[in-house]
């Protein structure tokens, strides 16, 4: 496609249950990163893939949280055992890795009640 | 103290003024830096990136940078009731292969 795609746009869960979110690279892009804007707290780096490795996960806020990516291309976020406080839009952006310039798609808005 | 630092505003200007909106970093040895606009509800979209010390234009925008005094800028010229948004500082990390460290942003209100 065109640009980041991520699904699904919104979804409402029930504490304790499992989610996964997913990431469409635009075509090509080797790079990939997972962020989440919670409110009031600005954009925060959860992790980074180049290709199909991870590089860097500190960000991951707890054990609950993993992701991995596939053929170099979609990259899937879970989060086990939601809990309130993993309330937030969850973003995913790409760079070609020949420049740094990243690339957000639409983010998907998690709620947990 | 905090990696990226904006004024979370919001800043008002008349339409047709300039809005200058700034940014200060505590990595030294960051060499990316980019400017964001967020419309509320949307995703982040990028409008500026600068590397070098100095000034960068594009089109009504200029991107300063100051890498002696960790300082970034965003001038935005003429400014139209449409650029009423959030604009999101961000700084490379250069530990983690061009992750982003993002300011909180600042609001920006152009009023006609």
């Amino acid at each position: 496609g065109a640009g980041v795609s991520q699904s699904p746009s919104n979804k409402v869960t029930e504490k304790g249950k499992d989610v996964e979110l997913r990431c469409d690279p635009i075509s090509g892009h080797t790079a990939l990163y997972w962020y989440r804007q919670s409110l009031g707290q600005g954009l925060e780096f959860l992790i980074y893939f180049q290709g199909n490795s991870a590089p860097d996960k500190s960000g991951l806020p707890s054990d609950r949280f993993s992701a991995e990516r596939t053929g170099g291309s979609v990259s899937t976020l879970t989060i086990q055992r939601t809990q309130q406080e993993d309330s937030a839009v969850y973003l995913c952006a790409t760079t070609s890795g020949g420049g740094d310039e990243q690339y957000f798609g639409p983010g998907t808005r998690l709620t947990v009640t | 103290q905090k990696e990226v630092e904006q004024n979370s505003g919001p800043l008002s200007v008349p339409e047709g003024a300039i809005a200058s909106l700034n940014c200060t970093y505590s990595d030294r040895g960051s060499q990316s830096f980019f400017w964001y606009r967020q419309y509320s509800g949307k995703s982040p979209e990028l409008i500026m990136f600068i590397y070098s010390n100095g000034d960068k234009e594009d089109g009504r925008f200029t991107a300063q940078l100051n890498k002696a005094s960790q300082y970034v800028s965003l001038l935005i010229r003429d400014s139209q009731p449409s650029d009423s948004a959030t604009y999101l500082c961000a700084v490379n990390r250069r530990d983690s292969g061009y992750a982003l460290n993002f300011g909180k942003g600042t609001s920006l209100l152009v009023t006609p």
